[in-house]
């Protein structure tokens, strides 16, 4: 198994252009996630998803976008670059517990993206 | 809100001194979750513990122990005998316990520990 792949690596974008960064899991986990981490601030979430389909935003969601058409991609979309947005991104998923609620998250290796 | 508290910025220590990341949280939930994820160098998010809050028994595995203690809401991480391996990012975390859905991480802003010869 790979588990959760990231892709790219790492990207320059200029501001104003428009990237996706494409999560993908091969484990069948339901639950899927984007967090970016910044110097001295942590991971923050960006957007979840609960299952294919369905997306909900996190606690920094502005000028991201994000798309779940198939259990085991989850896409993030930035429409228009600032240079705000440089940070490192991890996408994590998991699994539904036997007793409900969530496992714990298992993480990508992540995307540097630099914004210029 | 939910919030994780990791006062240590960054620790150093000499190889084989016992070494303990403090993390305190706070949440209005009664039922939820905490966790420890180590970080090194290479830059990936490795899972360490996942810790009930029902559940405040310690937890040993191996040179690793954790010390829940809710009454103060804390979550200590103690590495025994530190070896320069264990040099990495440290992030204590907290989710909610929703049956059901998803659990979303708060992530403390994580310590950062150098082991040295």
């Amino acid at each position: 198994n790979a588990g959760v792949t990231q892709t790219p690596k790492f990207r320059v974008l200029k501001t104003g252009q428009s990237m996706t960064l494409l999560c993908a899991q091969d484990m069948n986990h339901e639950y899927m996630y984007w967090y970016r981490q910044d110097p001295g601030m942590g991971l923050r979430l960006i957007h979840y998803s609960v299952g294919e389909g369905t997306t909900a935003k996190g606690e920094v969601p502005d000028g991201y976008n994000v798309s779940r058409l198939k259990k085991q991609n989850f896409l993030l979309g930035l429409e228009s670059a600032a240079p705000s947005q440089t940070s490192v991104y991890f996408c994590a998923s998991s699994y539904r517990g036997l007793a409900g609620g969530s496992s714990e998250q298992f993480f990508g290796p992540g995307t540097r993206l630099t914004v210029l | 809100a939910q919030k994780v508290t990791q006062a240590q910025t960054e620790i150093s220590v000499v190889e084989k001194e016992d070494v303990t990341l403090d993390c305190v949280y706070e949440t209005r939930d009664t039922t939820y979750y905490l966790f420890w994820y180590k970080q090194p160098p290479s830059g990936e998010l490795v899972f360490l513990i996942r810790r009930n809050s029902f559940d405040e028994q310690n937890e040993i595995s191996g040179r690793y122990s954790w010390n829940f203690q809710k009454s103060t809401s804390s979550f200590n991480f103690t590495i025994t005998a530190s070896q320069v391996v264990d040099s990495a990012v440290y992030f204590c975390a907290l989710s909610e316990a929703n049956t059901g859905t998803a659990s979303k991480l708060t992530f403390g802003t994580g310590t950062r520990l150098q082991v040295t010869l």
